[in-house]
């Protein structure tokens, strides 16, 4: 069975603190993503990575950064975190092409105070 | 750019009653088109796809056929259960391998 994992389901953070979420794949999937999933806002594209050290812009890539140094792991980083990125935060892979199916994280819910 | 626009929500239903979700798309180029299904407390997981114009794609009762000419991908299902109350999106996949997703149609089904 396909898995996708993310290091924590929840997840409360001061703002100014550093923050890391880690997402992990199982199936060797080139293809790495990080949404935000908002209401009323559907899910937006935060970073995508389609293969090891490289990286893409999404459609809201401010005050967040990626790292992937494995092909099966792929890190969300908030600098300094802040209020507005109180949100649940979605990792998925997808192997190359458009016909694939792509595999989501059960997600972590971040809680910026 | 590519987007993806279906209904708002949320829709209530009563079970066994017929489900319809429309769901259109703006994109370039032949698209392949999903759609999704959450879960409370859970991440997205696929409920069907279909990847050329005509394709009906179909899974746990539930169906989407890729219409190129009216740009849709509407979600069926026949008879609804009280376990089907989840969040759908529709998504597609256009060029450059970008996921463009919906804004989610909350469904609940009441027994």
């Amino acid at each position: 069975d396909v898995k996708v994992t993310q290091s924590s389901r929840y997840l409360v953070k001061r703002t100014g603190e550093k923050v890391f979420l880690e997402c992990v794949q199982d199936m060797d999937h080139e293809n790495m993503f990080w949404y935000r999933q908002d209401p009323g806002l559907g899910l937006r594209l935060i970073y995508f990575s389609y293969d090891v050290k490289m990286k893409e812009k999404g459609d809201i890539p401010e005050g967040y950064s990626v790292s992937r140094e494995k092909k099966e792991r792929f890190s969300l980083i908030l600098e300094s975190a802040s209020t507005n990125q109180t949100s649940m935060y979605l990792c998925a892979s997808r192997q190359g092409t458009t016909t694939d199916t792509q595999y989501f994280g059960p997600g972590t819910r971040l809680t910026v105070l | 750019g590519d987007s993806v626009t279906q209904m708002e929500g949320p829709v209530t239903l009563s079970e066994e009653a017929f489900l319809t979700i429309n769901c259109t798309y703006t994109a370039t180029g032949y698209p392949s088109l999903f759609w999704y299904v959450q879960y409370p407390g859970e991440g997205l997981q696929l409920l069907l796809k279909a990847t050329k114009a005509d394709d009906k794609g179909s899974n746990k009762g539930f169906e989407a056929t890729y219409r190129k000419e009216t740009t849709s991908f509407h979600l069926e299902k026949g008879s609804v259960q009280v376990s089907d109350s989840a969040v759908y999106f529709c998504a597609l996949i256009g060029g450059y391998q970008k996921v463009t997703f919906g804004t989610g149609t909350k469904l609940q089904v009441i027994p």
